[in-house]
């Protein structure tokens, strides 16, 4: 059986960083066509993917955030982490992280997905 | 960037057939994979490569992806199927995206 599971701080306040980690079980992120993934939703809006790291440490960030994220991965642990760096009020949502697999040589979907957790930025 | 449009809402009496429509650019030559997500829940994989059904996922839903449209289909719609419906792809064409519709409220009258 495959879970995620994210941990970290539900309050932030403006200006600081957000460390988020997932701690993963029942997949590996050493080999094969597999990555892990986190993807946000804001209160009432819909999903926005965030950034993904890929089994031979190669990393994609969102475009309009990449300035922002950084994503890394410690192997033995199954774990990812993802920080965020000048938290605003509008990075206000719910963080998911999810397994990123695919075939061929392409991580392409997101399964199982964490429950995840609600980050609040505010003073 | 790439787009991915959703209708916002789609209204369905139950038993019949729930039609939601992904558009983008040239989609056809995507893979494209949909979620479900109910209130409160995480999302769940629901079709992926753009007509697959991951283990466990009722033969109600299936999907279907060609020139600038995907559509997701759940026939004989129950009440349980009520979900946000959000479609997805893997843009490789540019920095390796992944991007997201822009979801669809499933309701079951």
């Amino acid at each position: 059986q495959i879970t995620l599971k994210e941990s970290g701080p539900t309050l932030v306040k403006p200006t600081q960083t957000l460390t988020l980690t997932c701690t993963f079980s029942g997949f590996s992120l050493s080999g094969g066509v597999v990555g892990v993934g986190w993807i946000r939703q804001p209160p009432g809006k819909a999903l926005e993917w965030l950034a993904l790291i890929y089994w031979d440490d190669d990393k994609r960030y969102s475009p309009s955030l990449k300035s922002r994220l950084s994503i890394t991965k410690d192997t033995s642990k199954n774990q990812v982490v993802l920080t965020m760096t000048n938290m605003d009020p509008m990075d206000t949502a719910t963080y998911y992280c999810a397994r990123g697999f695919g075939d061929l040589l392409s991580v392409s979907w997101f399964d199982p997905w964490g429950q995840g957790t609600l980050v609040t930025v505010s003073s | 960037s790439y787009v991915l449009t959703q209708p916002p809402s789609v209204s369905v009496a139950p038993g019949q057939t729930a039609r939601i429509t992904c558009g983008g650019n040239n989609i056809g030559s995507k893979s494209v994979h949909w979620y479900q997500q109910k209130p409160g829940q995480a999302p769940v994989l629901v079709v992926y490569h753009d007509s697959d059904r991951p283990s466990g996922i009722s033969e109600r839903f299936s999907g279907s992806n060609s020139g600038n449209t995907a559509t997701l289909t759940i026939s004989r719609v129950e009440a349980g199927d009520e979900a946000d419906y959000y479609c997805q792809v893997w843009d490789n064409s540019n920095d390796h995206n992944y991007v997201f519709g822009t979801g669809t409220k499933v309701t079951v009258l």
